[in-house]
């Protein structure tokens, strides 16, 4: 079965570092890959998707993702990073064959920001 | 943009009470969708639904029932409420099932059982 594996729960950075969020899929077959968001008291906000045919795929604010299929990974980037990103971050994957289309989601990585 | 509306951002019952949670979403979404989200364990789903009257379990639906008697509205029913059930529960919707479709969230309910 599909599993998805965020590598550390909790990431903190200064304000202007570079953000890395890690998150890794077991499918051998590549599965559709989602980044979601959720701030404090709020729902999941899609940050971006992959489309098949590109590996890196840009987001809304500043985010963008690298699909490596010989890494099984998806690792969330952004180049410098804002108080205002301070949220909850959670990789999802639906596999293509997966009956009823069903996302499965990581543990989520709760990011902080340090000014 | 898609609205995905839940009735309640916090909501507190009693220890085998029946517990209704409303959802409803404004863009013809044909597929709904029930989690709950627990601290370090992300989201499990709970139901799921392609269609009016349609349902299927997910992964985690004992003690929960769910009905969807028109397409836009989607509840989600604790039978008899019980303390393991305290948590924050949210709703999806997405136009189709699969691809890349993605899941428009709600802003969740958090629910406490006493």
């Amino acid at each position: 079965a599909q599993s998805v594996t965020q590598l550390g729960s909790h990431v903190s950075v200064s304000e202007g570092a570079l953000v890395l969020l890690r998150c890794n899929y077991s499918s051998s077959v590549p599965p559709y890959l989602f980044w979601y968001v959720q701030y404090p008291n709020q729902g999941l906000q899609l940050l971006l998707k992959y489309t098949t045919g590109a590996t890196l795929v840009k987001g809304i604010n500043g985010f963008e993702a690298e699909f490596k299929k010989s890494e099984t990974s998806f690792h969330l980037t952004k180049p410098s990073a804002h108080m205002s990103d301070a949220a909850e971050y959670f990789c999802a994957v639906r596999d293509p064959g997966n009956q009823g289309g069903k996302l499965i989601f990581g543990q989520g990585t709760e990011l902080s920001v340090k000014p | 943009d898609v609205k995905v509306t839940q009735s309640s951002r916090y909501l507190v019952k009693r220890t085998g009470e029946k517990v209704f949670l409303e959802c409803v979403q404004d863009m013809d979404h044909e597929n709904m969708f029930w989690y709950r989200q627990d601290p370090g364990l992300g989201l499990r789903l709970i139901y799921f639904s392609y269609d009016v009257k349609m349902k299927e379990k997910g992964d985690i639906p004992e003690g929960y029932s769910v009905s969807r008697e028109k397409k836009e509205r989607f509840s989600l029913i604790l039978e008899s409420a019980s303390t393991n059930q305290t948590s924050m529960y949210l709703c999806a919707s997405s136009l189709w099932v699969g691809g890349n479709q993605p899941q428009h969230f709600g802003d969740g309910t958090r629910l406490s059982i006493l």
